[in-house]
C-alpha cells in the first residue's frame, strides 16, 4: 500500500517553543492532507484538513494561529505547534488521500508523533 | 449534524467471532472505513465498503447499508494481538472524513 511518512516520531520540547511535523506522501500525489490529534483513550479528533496550494480548514475551536499548517506541494504538508504548553501534549497523526475522478479512496496514516511539552 | 455511534468497548474470547457495529449519520456518504489502531500506534486500514453488502478479506469482514446507515464490522478466529480499538470513518459529500470513537475490542484467553 502507499506509505506516509511523519517525522519526528517522538518530541520533547520545552514550554514557548515552537515544534514543526512533517508528512510526506512516500509514493502517491495526496491532495488532501488531515491532521488529527489524539488524547490518551479517545479518538482521533480532526484539527485541520489542506489541500495542495490552498489555505487549510481548521475544526471549530482548533486555532489556526497556534497550529499552523502548510501544504505547499502534493507530497508535503507541515503542522507547526508555535508557543507549545504543556496542555499541547499529545499524539499527532497525518494522514494522506489522493481524491481521483470523484472516487474515494482510503486515507494512508503517518506514523504518528508524540508530543511532549515541559 | 454529523455523527457516528459504535460501542465504547466489547469483550470476546480467543477463537471466537465478534461484530463491532456502526451507525452514521453524515451529510451525505462517499464511504465507510474501518481502521484497527494499537495503544500507542497511528491506525491501520481494514476496510472500505461504498456499495451495499459484505466485503471480505481473511479474518475480517465488513458490511454496508445505505438505507440503514449502518454498517459492521465482523472478526472470525480471534486471537490475542486482534485486541485493540476498532475505529469506524465515514467520508462525507466533501470527502472529510467523520470518526467514530471506537470501539475498544478486549480479548480474554
Amino acid at each position: 500500500g502507499a506509505v506516509v511518512s511523519q517525522h519526528p516520531s517522538r518530541v520533547i520540547c520545552k514550554s514557548g517553543t515552537s515544534v514543526k511535523i512533517e508528512c510526506r506522501s512516500l509514493d502517491f500525489q495526496a491532495t488532501t492532507m488531515f491532521w488529527y490529534r489524539q488524547f490518551p483513550k479517545q479518538s482521533l479528533m480532526l484539527m485541520a484538513t489542506s489541500n495542495e496550494g490552498s489555505k487549510a480548514t481548521y475544526e471549530q475551536g482548533v486555532e489556526k494561529d497556534k497550529f499552523l499548517i502548510n501544504h505547499a506541494s502534493l507530497t508535503l504538508s507541515t503542522l507547526t505547534v508555535t508557543s507549545a504548553h504543556p496542555e499541547d501534549s499529545s499524539f499527532y497523526i497525518c494522514s494522506a488521500r489522493a481524491v481521483s475522478q470523484g472516487l474515494s479512496t482510503e486515507a494512508f496514516f503517518g506514523q504518528g508523533t508524540r508530543l511532549t511539552v515541559v | 449534524g454529523q455523527n457516528i455511534d459504535q460501542p465504547t468497548e466489547m469483550t470476546a474470547t480467543e477463537g471466537a467471532i465478534v461484530q463491532i457495529n456502526c451507525t452514521y449519520q453524515t451529510s451525505g456518504f462517499n464511504g465507510l472505513f474501518w481502521y484497527q489502531q494499537h495503544a500507542g500506534e497511528a491506525p491501520t486500514f481494514l476496510s472500505y465498503n461504498v456499495l451495499d453488502g459484505l466485503e471480505e478479506k481473511g479474518r475480517f469482514s465488513s458490511f454496508l447499508s445505505r438505507s440503514k446507515g449502518y454498517s459492521y464490522l465482523l472478526l472470525k478466529e480471534l486471537q490475542m494481538k486482534d485486541s485493540a480499538s476498532y475505529l469506524c470513518a465515514v467520508t462525507d459529500s466533501n470527502y472529510q472524513l467523520i470518526w467514530g470513537a471506537g470501539t475498544k475490542l478486549i480479548i480474554k484467553p
